[in-house]
């Protein structure tokens, strides 16, 4: 089966950058959608397509995927930003999800 | 875009449920839909998809054979049948909308979820 492989969790000052990355056989192959997903919610679709932002996302989310790795760019972190982050591929027709980063503003 | 999902309940493990999503605000034909679980605390499951006029449903592997996905588009709602319910079927069970109506893209909008516990 299919795996991709995110850090558990990232942690990140507010005002910098944060980085989230995404592992996977050839997953520049594929195309990448990211999800926020905040305590108690349901997921929000960020960014699809390796680097498109739905509107009503702030510009501070981008999105980049080359060879094995995708990345979640979070320019200018904010403390609304703390969430979990999930990347999702699909594979064979198959939908696979990242275990999940958990993204903390300190 | 509204997804509700309803049907989440306690059942004992080896019985049925049948979870239900009501969709409204748009054009519910005119999309694939897909059913997508967490257990509480852990991550994403992808679980089915089903293309606009049912032509393609796809499962994953975990609930292959024991779950059916099938829509009403006349009734704007999408079910999933769950069979012989096992104890890591226990999760919140989201109904999303895909952004085509044919294959499989991303999620572009999300219901709140219902929870489904099994009990062994």
């Amino acid at each position: 089966s299919y795996d991709l492989t995110q850090p558990p969790s990232v942690s990140v000052s507010p005002g910098q950058t944060a980085s989230i990355t995404c592992s996977g056989d050839k997953l520049g192959d594929k195309y990448t959608s990211w999800y926020q997903q905040k305590s108690g919610q349901s997921p929000v679709l960020v960014i699809y397509q390796d680097n498109k932002r739905p509107s009503g996302i702030p510009e501070r989310f981008s999105g980049s995927n080359s060879g094995n790795t995708a990345t979640l760019t979070i320019s200018g972190t904010q403390a609304v930003d703390e969430a979990d982050y999930y990347c999702q591929a699909w594979d064979r027709s198959t939908g696979v999800f990242g275990g999940g980063a958990k993204l903390t503003v300190l | 875009v509204h997804l509700v999902e309803s049907g989440g309940a306690l059942v004992q493990s080896g019985r049925s449920l049948r979870l239900s999503c009501a969709a409204s605000g748009f054009t519910f034909e005119d999309y694939a839909m897909h059913w997508v679980r967490q257990v509480p605390g852990k991550g994403l499951e992808w679980v089915s998809g089903i293309t606009w006029n049912s032509g393609t449903i796809g499962y994953a592997d975990s609930v292959k054979g024991r779950f059916t996905t099938s829509r009403d588009n006349a009734k704007n709602s999408l079910y999933l049948q769950m069979n012989s319910l096992r104890p890591e079927d226990m999760a919140v069970y989201y109904c999303a909308k895909d952004r085509g109506a044919t294959g499989w893209h991303y999620f572009d909008s999300w219901g709140q979820g219902t929870l489904v516990t099994v009990s062994s």
